[in-house]
């Protein structure tokens, strides 16, 4: 168990939907990263908060939006949902703020679109 | 685009025998990861090896990093079937802030 709460684990939605993924990081941890990972595109890295802020930005879809609440905490909206979203979604979270060393990662939640 | 590219894509021996992974990167990094996932699972870290060490060891892994030739390997010695899993090397592109860029990994299956 590497600490890192991901929900939900699994959730199947149609074209054109909005779904929340959320994440709980490690106690301590104030970076969260998101990354997709498909068959197609491997594990490709979205996009890097610490502590509130935004810190890095990766592949990330303009219909794609995140935040990191005050409690550490992060959201992921993926919006107007497309066939092509469907992957599966890690957050992964540790303390420095620069995005080196370790980092730990959820479980994941699996996103299907249909 | 990936930074860190895996050989082999896949990876299939005998329980007891030796897997050898390559990694290969395309600009300098401070560190060099090497992490593992089950089928559908979280990644899990392994072993981290900057850019000024040559050789690490953890338990039955090994790492070599050449950062004159961009590349790294990993070594898992007298493998078990719970070895079959992925495993993806990661780089940080060495200046600023810069999140872990994962290759596409390697598929190692480990025949009992």
């Amino acid at each position: 168990d590497s600490g890192v709460t991901q929900t939900p684990k699994h959730l199947i939605t149609a074209t054109g939907q909005r779904v929340t993924l959320r994440c709980s990081p490690r106690s301590g941890d104030l970076s969260v990263y998101w990354y997709q990972q498909s068959l197609d595109q491997g594990l490709q890295f979205l996009i890097h908060y610490y502590n509130g802020e935004e810190r890095a930005k990766g592949n990330i879809l303009e219909r794609f939006s995140a935040q990191q609440f005050p409690d550490l905490h992060s959201e992921l909206n993926l919006s107007s949902l497309e066939l092509g979203d469907s992957a599966l979604y890690f957050c992964a979270s540790s303390s420095p703020p620069d995005g080196r060393g370790t980092i730990y990662f959820g479980e994941g939640s699996w996103l299907t679109v249909v | 685009s990936q930074q860190g590219e895996e050989d082999p894509q896949a990876l299939s021996i005998q329980e007891g025998e030796n897997a050898t992974m390559n990694c290969s990167y395309k600009t300098s990094i401070n560190n060099l990861q090497w992490y593992r996932q089950n089928s559908g699972r979280g990644l899990v870290h392994l072993i981290l090896i900057r850019s000024n060490e040559r050789e690490k060891h953890s338990g039955r892994l090994r790492v070599t990093l050449d950062t004159s030739k961009k590349s790294s390997s990993l070594l898992i010695t007298a493998s078990r079937a719970a070895d079959t899993a992925s495993y993806f090397c990661a780089t940080d592109a060495g200046e600023g802030n810069t999140p872990l860029v994962f290759g596409k990994g390697t598929r190692l299956s480990v025949i009992a």
